[in-house]
Formats: structure tokens, sequence, C-alpha cells
């Protein structure tokens, strides 16, 4: 199973309200990313998860708040979120190789 | 840090031409370099990649060429076809033990029929 899913496929959601992303993979990898995409632009780093630790922040507001739960389920906790944080959210994992894989995003708007 | 810089963002052909996306690199320390499909609405899909020890790598219409020296990578795409329209990203690993792709800003091919 080479597959990374993520739940839900569209999240439209208020600026006053909480919500949560999620990631799982069943490849046994032990790093986990998120991403953020916006329209017709390369993926940003946001997060990256290294054996359940949270190992890098690329300076993400604090109104994003991730998870590790477990080595198969990587969550993304949003509160307070501004109108530009409307975005598509990619999950990744990788194993023992460089190889990225992608799950099929969360699609955020923030009205 | 590693910078990458993909020309062109734009890329109309036909059917059956040849379509080239180039990169360049800024980290000589950089030794991964994947390449990603992005059809509209959906993931990245890692389509081809290349390792510094290795200068050309091809997977049946698609091709991958490095060159470490001038710290340039190119994808080659032969008999294009309209399915292969999509936004391509390339990437170089950041640095040696770092497993975090810097990307491309990507170039949206459109393959006319």
């Amino acid at each position: 199973d080479t597959e990374v899913t993520q739940t839900p496929k569209h999240l439209v959601m208020g600026m006053t309200n909480k919500k949560s992303l999620k990631c799982e993979q069943h490849m046994g990898h032990r790093a986990m990313y998120w991403y953020k995409q916006k329209a017709k632009k390369p993926p940003e780093l946001m997060f990256v998860y290294s054996y359940e630790k949270l190992s890098i922040n690329e300076s993400v507001p604090s109104r994003f708040s991730p998870e590790c739960p477990n080595s198969s389920l990587l969550n993304l906790h949003l509160h307070a979120l501004q109108p530009e944080d409307s975005a598509l959210y990619l999950c990744a994992s990788r194993g023992t190789e460089e190889t990225q894989y992608f799950g099929p995003g969360t699609r955020l708007l923030v009205l | 840090g590693e910078n990458v810089e993909q020309h062109p963002s734009t890329l109309s052909v036909q059917e059956g031409d040849s379509a080239v996306i180039k990169c360049t690199y800024s980290d000589s320390a950089s030794n991964y370099f994947p390449w990603y499909k992005q059809e509209l609405g959906k993931r990245p899909q890692l389509i081809i990649d290349i390792r510094s020890n290795v200068g050309e790598k091809k997977d049946q219409r698609i091709a991958v060429t490095l060159n470490k020296t001038a710290k340039h990578f190119s994808l080659h795409i032969t008999e294009t076809q309209p399915e292969d329209s999509a936004v391509y990203f390339c990437a170089a690993r950041r640095a040696r033990g770092s497993y975090i792709p810097t990307f491309g800003r990507g170039t949206s091919l459109i393959v006319h029929p």
C-alpha cells in the first residue's frame, strides 16, 4: 500500500471555528510532513515529524497546531484562521528512501 | 539554503512534440532531484528522480539529465500527449542528511491535441 490518505477532502470554516485535518499512512514511514499549497505554486513546507517528534516548524503561525498521535497518523488543528489561509493542505510521508508520497490534500476555504 | 530556479513558467506544445523543462540549483551538496507532476485538483506525484552519481535516467517517454558541474537538471518528455498537460515541479534535496526538498516554482505544460 503506497497511499497516503487525508480527510476531509474539502473544508469550509469561519474565522472563529476550530477544525482538524487528518492524515494517515500505513507504509511504516517514520517521517511525515504538512505542506500548504496555493494555486499553481509549489508546496510550502509547514511542519516535519520524524519518529513522531516535531523536528521542523517553518515559522508557522500558532493558529496551526500539528499533532502526531502515532506513527501512522498526523493531524493539523486549525483555530482562528484568516481568509489568506485558504489553500490546499497536503500531507506527505517518507520512508528510508528519499521519495515523498503525497496525500490527495484537503482544500480549505476560510470565510 | 538551497534555491531552485525553474523555467519556463508556461510551456505550450503540440501533441507529439517534445517538451523540455529546466532547473538550476544553488547548493552543490544537493544530491537528489525529483520531478513531480500535478494535475489540476490532484496531488503531486513523483514521475522520475535522479541522484547525483548518475548523469541521465530514462523511463519510457520521460528522461531527466543532470549536470553537476553547472548545477542544472532537466526534464525531457517526448511524444507528448494531452494527458501530459499538468504543472511540473522540479526539486532538489536541500542538504546532505536532510530529506526536505526545495521546489522550483513550477511549469504549466499544455499539450494541444
